[in-house]
């Protein structure tokens, strides 16, 4: 079945920007959605078509893509931010559509 | 306001059947799909399934196949996740989540609202 891959870990000081990229043979064709799921919390959409905002979200959080690589962007982290952030896509390789998360990246901000 | 609010906590014994319950308020429920996510302790998300809950058609991953399945009542505007045979790598917080459709060569999901989540357990 498809995969999409993330880093495992991200780490950055308050006010840097993080980048979270998430690689998949067929993100070129489909665009990918992006989730913050802080601990014991379910999770929030933060980026959709590649690099729409939510309304509710902050201007600081963006979404690019580039080929098989799709990349969340925060720039100016804050200390609330520290989260796990997990990609999404379409899963197509069956016979009806699917979904396929990432991995998942665990964001630090030290 | 978009509300998924899900039944509470269960546990299970190995070889037993779960039903989560998910109850929407704030939109017209048969208007999106519902679609079940789950999450093992210390992992990743992992998609389930979806159902229609105007027609209740659904559609499950491959791995859950047999074993899920999905309803809806449309007149309490809630949908259900069973999920049978049970096993202990089962145990996990499972989520609703409304689903965004977006058709352009292939058809798209993602999730705009979710439920607080249900863990279950299987332990004998």
């Amino acid at each position: 079945s498809y995969e999409l891959t993330q880093p495992p870990s991200v780490s950055v000081s308050p006010g840097q920007t993080a980048r979270i990229t998430c690689s998949g043979d067929a993100l070129p064709k489909q665009y990918a959605y992006w989730y913050q799921q802080k601990p014991g919390q379910a999770p929030v959409l933060v980026i959709y078509k590649d690099s729409e905002r939510p309304s509710g979200i902050p201007e600081r959080f963006s979404g690019s893509s580039s080929g098989t690589t799709v990349t969340l962007t925060i720039s100016g982290v804050q200390a609330e931010d520290e989260a796990d952030y997990y990609c999404q896509s379409a899963d197509s390789s069956g016979t009806y559509p699917g979904v396929v998360f990432g991995g998942g990246t665990k964001l630090t901000v030290l | 306001q978009v509300q998924l609010v899900q039944s509470g906590a269960e546990v299970k014994k190995p070889g037993a059947s779960v039903k989560v319950s998910c109850k929407a308020s704030g939109y017209t429920f048969t208007g999106y799909y519902m679609h079940w996510v789950r999450q093992a302790p210390g992992q990743g998300l992992e998609w389930m399934g979806r159902i229609n809950p105007n027609s209740g058609g659904t559609n499950y991953a491959q791995k859950f196949q047999g074993r899920v399945t999905m309803t809806r009542d449309t007149s309490i505007s809630t949908a259900y996740m069973e999920l049978s045979r049970l096993r202990s790598d089962d145990t996990a917080v499972y989520y609703c989540a409304r689903g965004i459709t977006m058709v352009q060569g292939v058809i798209e999901y993602y999730f705009d609202y979710w439920g607080q989540g249900t863990l279950v357990t299987v332990s004998s």
